[in-house]
């Protein structure tokens, strides 16, 4: 089956402009969680969504923001981007992350801030 | 909290050499515990997984055990092939509640022919 699918695979960005990003789990996979992927802080967690409904969130600003809809795709968005926004940004999928699942992830998308 | 503690990178080591990769944790309660490789250019996928305590994950030749005495789940390979060289990321999933996977910095390898 096909596998987690991220796009667009790069991107570039000049400070104060927005940005959204697409992932598409795994057939049947319900919970999406995204990372932040930087040399110097390794994986940072951002969110987690399950059937729709964010159940936690890490340490990031507002400007950082997701939704999940119903047939369980993902969109993460990032408004008024900052240099130290520049980063790969992970899309990880699994059946249910409250039960220890394992995640499967995306290739992820290579975020540029100019 | 929960956190996540690896040894810092680069490793290089030489092709049929011995690997240890050190992680320690800090949890509460009993996660479970998980070793995520990340090739050049792709995203991490699972190496291997322990659910309690003494279970022993494996695959490719790789092996990690979970010790709760110490905190630890340290990565062995008792032979390492110039492919191994990637990304190596350890990670923790609480068992109670928090719906998130926690990684480490991830440790670099290097294996060299």
């Amino acid at each position: 089956k096909a596998g987690v699918t991220q796009t667009p695979r790069y991107l570039i960005k000049t400070r104060g402009q927005q940005v959204t990003l697409s992932c598409s789990p795994i057939s049947g996979h319900r919970s999406v969680s995204w990372y932040q992927q930087t040399p110097g802080q390794g994986l940072q967690f951002l969110f987690e969504y399950f059937s729709e409904t964010q159940r936690n969130k890490g340490n990031f600003p507002g400007r950082f923001s997701g939704r999940q809809f119903s047939n369980s795709r993902s969109e993460m968005n990032v408004s008024t981007l900052e240099l130290g926004d520049s980063a790969l940004y992970l899309c990880a999928s699994s059946l249910d992350q409250q039960t220890n699942e394992k995640l499967f992830f995306g290739s992820g998308t290579q975020l540029s801030v100019l | 909290g929960n956190s996540v503690t690896q040894m810092e990178g680069p490793v290089t080591l030489s092709e049929e050499a011995f690997l240890t990769i050190n992680c320690t944790y800090t949890a509460t309660g009993y996660p479970s515990l998980f070793w995520y490789v990340q090739y050049p250019g792709e995203g991490l996928q699972l190496l291997l997984k322990a659910t309690k305590a003494d279970d022993k994950g494996s695959n490719k030749g790789f092996e990690a055990t979970y010790r709760k005495e110490t905190t630890s789940f340290h990565l062995e390979k008792g032979s390492v092939q110039v492919s191994d060289s990637a990304v190596y990321f350890c990670a923790l999933n609480p068992s109670t509640g928090g719906f998130k996977t926690i990684f480490g910095a991830g440790t670099r390898l290097f294996v060299k022919a």
